[in-house]
C-alpha cells in the first residue's frame, strides 16, 4: 500500500530565505505525485505534481519540486520565500488500486519578517 | 467563475442531530469527492463519485452517506451526528477519475458536534 510522510508539521523560515518541505512517499509502482497549499480559511489548490518525464517539476508561485526515484523523495523548494506563501501544504501519492490521492499530514509553512 | 461551492459554510450540532452537507461545481466535472481534515492527519476520503448515478466509499465511509443528485451535485448526509465527526469538510470535483487529473476544491465546511 502507497503512503506519504511529510516531515515537520511546522517549518519556519524567514523572509528572502530557501523553503524546503521534505515529503517522502512509499510505492511499489513508479508514482504520481502532487503537492498542494492551503491558504488559512481556503480549500487546497494544486501547486505541481508529477506522472511521467522530467523529474524537476516547475509549478505555480516559483516552487519546484524533484522526483528522486532512488531516495523516494519529492520534496518543494522555492529559493526565496515571501510571507504570501505562509500556508499548509500537503504531499500526496495517486493510490493504484482507485486513483485517489493519499495524503500526507501537512506542513505548516510560517515565514518570520 | 464559482467552480466549487459547498454550504453552509459552518454548523453546529448536537450528538444524534442530522444534517447535509451541499456541494455543487460549474465546470462540468464528472468525479467529486468529500473529504475531511483534521488536525495532523492531512485529508481523508470519506466518498466519492466517479461519474453521475455511481458513488464508492473511500477510507473513512461510516456514520456517512452520500448523494449524487446530478452531474452538478454531490451531497454528504450525517445521520446521526457524533463527536467524532466533528471536523473541517470539503468537497472536490476533478474532469474524471484518472490519472492525474487536478482537484478542484470548495473553500469547507467547519463542523462542529457537542
Amino acid at each position: 500500500a502507497q503512503s506519504v510522510t511529510q516531515l515537520g508539521s511546522h517549518v519556519s523560515v524567514s523572509e528572502g530565505a530557501l523553503v524546503l518541505l521534505r515529503c517522502n512517499y512509499s510505492s511499489s509502482v513508479p508514482p504520481y505525485l502532487f503537492w498542494y497549499v492551503q491558504y488559512p480559511n481556503q480549500g487546497l489548490q494544486l501547486l505541481l505534481k508529477y506522472t511521467t518525464g522530467a523529474t524537476l517539476v516547475k509549478g505555480i508561485n516559483g516552487f519546484e519540486a524533484e522526483f528522486k526515484k532512488s531516495e523516494t523523495s519529492f520534496h518543494l523548494t522555492k529559493p526565496s520565500a515571501h510571507m504570501s506563501d505562509a500556508a499548509e501544504y500537503f504531499c500526496a501519492v495517486r493510490d493504484d488500486s482507485n486513483y485517489q490521492l493519499i495524503w500526507g499530514a501537512g506542513t505548516k509553512l510560517i515565514i518570520k519578517p | 467563475n464559482a467552480g466549487v461551492t459547498q454550504t453552509p459554510k459552518f454548523q453546529v450540532l448536537k450528538t444524534g442531530q442530522s444534517m447535509t452537507l451541499q456541494c455543487a461545481q460549474d465546470m462540468n466535472h464528472n468525479s467529486m469527492y468529500w473529504y475531511r481534515q483534521d488536525p495532523g492527519m492531512g485529508l481523508r476520503l470519506i466518498y466519492y463519485s466517479a461519474s453521475e448515478g455511481t458513488t464508492d466509499k473511500g477510507e473513512v465511509p461510516n456514520g456517512y452517506n452520500v448523494s449524487r443528485l446530478n452531474k452538478r451535485e454531490f451531497s454528504l448526509r450525517l445521520e446521526s451526528a457524533a463527536p467524532s465527526q466533528t471536523s473541517v469538510y470539503f468537497c472536490a470535483s476533478s474532469a474524471s477519475l484518472g490519472t492525474n487529473e487536478k482537484l478542484f476544491f470548495g473553500s469547507g465546511t467547519q463542523l462542529s458536534v457537542l
